[in-house]
C-alpha cells in the first residue's frame, strides 16, 4: 500500500528546543515537500526536494531545515523552535517523473504546539 | 504566494442537494487539482484536469476547467454528511513541481 509515513502524530515541546519530524514514503518518489498549514492561510510549502541531495526553499522556509540523504526519507528540522512555528504540517510527495501531471500523496500530518 | 483561490469560504447544504465550488488562479497552468480533507487530517486528492482539459467527471465528482476565465469549479452532485470536509484547489505551473494551494471551502452536509 502506497504511504507517506509521518512521525510523531502530536508534539508538545518547548521553545528553543531542537526537534525533527520525521516523513518517509514507500512509493519510490523523487520530489518530497513540507507544507505547514494554519488557520486563514491555507497550505504554505516549507521545503521540497526534487531528489537526493537535491533541496530547496519553498514560500515559508525560515526557521526550518531539512534534509534528504536517501530517497524515502525527508526529515524536517526545527533547530530553535518558537510559539510561531505552532502549526500543523504535512509532508507529501508525488511522482515528478515525465508530465507535471501526477497528485501529491499526503501523510496524516503532525501536530506541533510550542510552549 | 496564494495561487489558487475557492469561493465560497463555506457552504452549508441538504443531503442530496449539489455543492458546487469554485477556485480562480492568476498565472498559466499545466494542471488544476482538487483535494479533500477531513478534519486535522491529511489531504486526499480528487481529481486532476489538465489544462487542455475543460470537464472531468470521476463518480459524483465533476470538474470544469476554463483557462480563458483562469477558474474551475468542483460539483459534488447528490451530496452525503459523509462529504463534510474541507475543499482545496491547487494548481501546478510545472514550475519544480510545486503545488500551490487555495485557502479552502469548508463545506457542510447536513443530515
Amino acid at each position: 500500500e502506497a504511504q507517506v509515513t509521518q512521525n510523531p502524530r502530536y508534539l508538545i515541546t518547548v521553545t528553543g528546543k531542537k526537534l525533527t519530524v520525521t516523513c518517509s514514503q514507500n512509493m519510490n518518489h523523487e520530489y518530497m515537500s513540507w507544507y505547514r498549514q494554519d488557520p486563514g492561510l491555507g497550505l504554505r510549502q516549507i521545503y521540497y526536494s526534487m531528489n537526493v541531495e537535491v533541496t530547496d526553499k519553498g514560500d515559508v522556509p525560515e526557521g526550518y531545515k531539512v534534509s534528504r540523504k536517501e530517497k524515502r526519507n525527508f526529515p524536517l528540522i526545527l533547530e530553535s523552535p518558537s510559539p510561531n512555528q505552532t502549526s500543523l504540517y504535512f509532508c507529501a510527495t508525488r511522482d515528478a517523473t515525465g508530465a507535471h501531471n501526477s497528485p501529491l500523496h499526503f501523510g496524516n500530518g503532525t501536530r506541533l504546539t510550542v510552549t | 504566494s496564494q495561487q489558487g483561490e475557492e469561493d465560497p469560504q463555506a457552504l452549508s447544504i441538504q443531503e442530496g442537494e449539489n455543492a458546487t465550488m469554485n477556485c480562480s488562479y492568476k498565472t498559466s497552468i499545466n494542471n488544476l487539482q482538487w483535494y479533500r480533507q477531513n478534519s486535522g487530517r491529511g489531504l486526499v486528492h480528487l481529481i486532476l484536469i489538465r489544462s487542455n482539459e475543460r470537464e472531468k467527471h470521476s463518480g459524483r465528482l465533476r470538474v470544469t476547467l476554463d483557462t480563458s476565465k483562469k477558474s474551475s469549479s468542483l460539483l459534488i452532485t447528490a451530496s452525503r454528511a459523509a462529504d463534510t470536509a474541507s475543499y482545496f484547489c491547487a494548481t501546478d505551473t510545472g514550475a519544480n513541481s510545486k503545488l500551490t494551494f487555495g485557502k479552502g471551502i469548508t463545506l457542510s452536509v447536513r443530515p
